[in-house]
Parts: structure tokens; C-alpha cells; sequence
């Protein structure tokens, strides 16, 4: 079973509009660590924020905002005011405390801003 | 700020070869970590490393891989004889405590021909 889904492969939008990345989780661990992480076309993996399983805190950065529910398993990314330069993969990733904190990343979702 | 740094970024290299790739974690770092990507698809784990031990690996990492913490700063992934379906974006990771998030490195991309 997959222990995190991203169901959207691709998204387009058009320059300014918001837009929500969706990611749902799996595991029966009680101590885990969510994940967003940003891989634009030159492949390098961008870290955007960590979520421990205890902070249920939405949390917002500039244009970027995260909605963590625990009741579904859920941590979506919000970019408001998309810009060009949002153009990426966003994957969202897992990592379970009885692991060894190793990752587990969703297919993730191909952002297309158009001007 | 500490970054991950991973030599060659891109490395082409015929099927039979044996290939390292090098990485250079954040100095004050333990853990450290091997993750793939084929192109297109999601990015896996490979093994995990502790104490200067594998503490962990997926199925991926058969007896094909190996790595190696050669001189305390220097972190590698050697295949052995690479195959075709070796290519693939190889990913570098380290992180100080056992909780929390990992630094990635920028990415080695490996192209088998």
C-alpha cells in the first residue's frame, strides 16, 4: 500500500490563481514527519517545510500555506498567487519515527503556472 | 548556509561499468542516506547509514551497491557493474539526529548506455 498518495499527476493553472497540492498519508505510527519538497526542472530537491505528527498547526509562509489534518490523514500545500517560477514536481514525503526516519515519497504533482 | 554536495552532477558511463558516485554531508551530520529517482518517477530510498554501518535498505539495494564512509568527510554509492535501469537521478542525504528532516544534495544524474 502506498504510504502516501498524490492523487494529482498534473496541474495547470493560470498565473495569480491559487492553487492546492493534495497529499494523504498512511501509517500507524504515532511519531512521524511530513514533508514538501519542490523539484524544479533542474532536478535538485528543494525543501519547503517539515511537520512533526504532533503540530497540527496550518502553517504559512509568504504565498505558501499548509493545512495538516490528522482526522484525514491529509497535509495539503496552498500557493496562492501562483507565479511562473512555482513551475515544478512537488512531492510530498513521510518518515516514521520506527523506520529509521527514511522517506517515503508520493509520485508527485507537476505544477504548470502559464502566463 | 550547510549544503550537501554531490560530485559528479552528471555522469555517463557504458552497461558492465562500475560507477561511484560522491557525496559530501554537512560536517556535524550522523546519519546519512542514498535515495533514486528514474526519470519521471518517484524518488526512492536506497539504504540508510549510521556508525559506519548500513542501518537500513530497500530491495533496490541488492548486492550490486554498495557504501562506503572512506575518510570521515567523503560519503560514496558504488554499482558494480551498472545495467541499463541504473540511470537515474541519485540523491545524497544527511541529517544530524536521529528526528527530523534530511539536507539533500543537488542530485547526481547517472545515464547507463
Amino acid at each position: 500500500a502506498q504510504k502516501v498518495t498524490q492523487a494529482q499527476t498534473e496541474i495547470s493553472v493560470v498565473e495569480k490563481e491559487d492553487v492546492t497540492l493534495d497529499c494523504v498519508y498512511e501509517t500507524r505510527d504515532t511519531t512521524y514527519y511530513l514533508f514538501w519538497y519542490k523539484q524544479p526542472p533542474s532536478g535538485e530537491l528543494v525543501f519547503l517545510i517539515r511537520r512533526n505528527s504532533f503540530d497540527e498547526q496550518n502553517e504559512i509562509s509568504g504565498r505558501y500555506s499548509w493545512n495538516f489534518q490528522k482526522s484525514t490523514s491529509s497535509f495539503n500545500f496552498t500557493i496562492t498567487a501562483s507565479q511562473v517560477v512555482d513551475s515544478a514536481v512537488y512531492f510530498c514525503a513521510l518518515s516514521e519515527a520506527n523506520t529509521g526516519n527514511q522517506f517515503y515519497f508520493g509520485t508527485g504533482t507537476s505544477l504548470t503556472v502559464i502566463p | 548556509e550547510p549544503e550537501v554536495t554531490q560530485t559528479p552532477s552528471h555522469q555517463v558511463t557504458q552497461m558492465g561499468q562500475e560507477v561511484i558516485l560522491r557525496c559530501v554531508p554537512i560536517s556535524n551530520h550522523l546519519y546519512f542516506y542514498w535515495y533514486r529517482q528514474i526519470l519521471g518517477q518517484k524518488v526512492e530510498f536506497l539504504v540508510s547509514f549510521y556508525n559506519n554501518e548500513i542501518s537500513e535498505k530497500s530491495e533496490i539495494f541488492d548486492d550490486q551497491f554498495s557504501v562506503e564512509r572512506p575518510d570521515g568527510s567523503n560519503f560514496t554509492l558504488k554499482i558494480r557493474s551498472t545495467k541499463l535501469e541504473d540511470s537515474a537521478m541519485y540523491f545524497c542525504a544527511s541529517k544530524a539526529t536521529g528526528a527530523g528532516g534530511y539536507t539533500f544534495g543537488s542530485g547526481t544524474r547517472l545515464t547507463v548506455v
